[in-house]
């Protein structure tokens, strides 16, 4: 059984860098044809996608939040890592991370980490 | 972007009654090449993350009881429950992955009546 576990800092200062990691267990993010995902939920709000990355790192992103995001992945921890700079109040969510099954298309999640809440606040 | 509505907003329904939730896509998520539509079901509980019930509109996820099932084609789908169950009571949540970005309908929030 796959699992995804999020982590990172609860409280960013405004104009900060957000930085969330992802650690997978039961698994490999090696193995497969897997992309592996974030996705964040402002609260009373809907679900948004950030941007995906693969073992090798190729990424997509959301054109949305294309110029203040980067993704990254360590196999050697089976992690794999967002980075969203110069954060407002309107990033404030629920940032989940998920595994990636489509192929050939883009955004299909079976198992997600439970999320974390990022509250950008001085 | 494709932009996915969701109706309606909330409903409620008697336990054993059947559910009915509406999603349409701002342009379609059929593939002719594989007639395939590219449209997922999740559902998500409060303290959980989402859990994908539903996907290519009608395949169901192992593990799903069979009183869900999707339907639909092109821009138009539906997410049936067709007996309601006290722990079916959460938000869901239409998703399109026909073209990046992926995106979610607003979701609907299921409760019992």
């Amino acid at each position: 059984q796959v699992q995804l576990q999020e982590s990172g800092p609860g409280l960013v200062k405004p104009s900060q860098t957000l930085s969330l990691s992802c650690t997978v267990s039961g698994g490999s993010i090696s193995s497969g044809t897997y992309y592996w995902s974030w996705i964040r939920q402002p609260a009373g709000k809907g679900l948004e996608w950030i941007g995906r990355i693969d073992s090798t790192e190729n990424t997509n992103y959301n054109p949305s939040l294309k110029s203040r995001v980067t993704m990254s992945v360590d196999t050697s921890k089976n992690q794999f890592s967002l980075k969203l700079n110069s954060v407002t109040a309107a990033d404030t969510a629920f940032y989940y991370c998920a595994r990636d099954i489509s192929h050939g298309s883009y955004g299909l999640f079976d198992y997600w980490g439970q999320g974390t809440l990022a509250i950008v606040s001085s | 972007d494709i932009v996915m509505t969701q109706s309606p907003d909330s409903l409620a329904v008697s336990q054993g009654e059947r559910a009915a939730i509406n999603c349409k896509s701002s342009q379609s998520v059929l593939d002719s090449s594989n007639t395939k539509n590219y449209l997922a079901w999740y559902q998500h509980k409060p303290g959980q993350p989402p859990k994908l019930l539903i996907y290519w509109a009608f395949a169901r996820e192992p593990g799903v009881p069979d009183r869900f099932s999707g339907s639909g084609s092109g821009t138009d789908f539906t997410l049936t429950i067709s007996s309601l169950q006290a722990e079916d009571v959460a938000v869901y949540y239409c998703q399109q992955y026909h073209s990046t970005p992926p995106t979610f309908g607003g979701g609907t929030k299921v409760e019992i009546k």
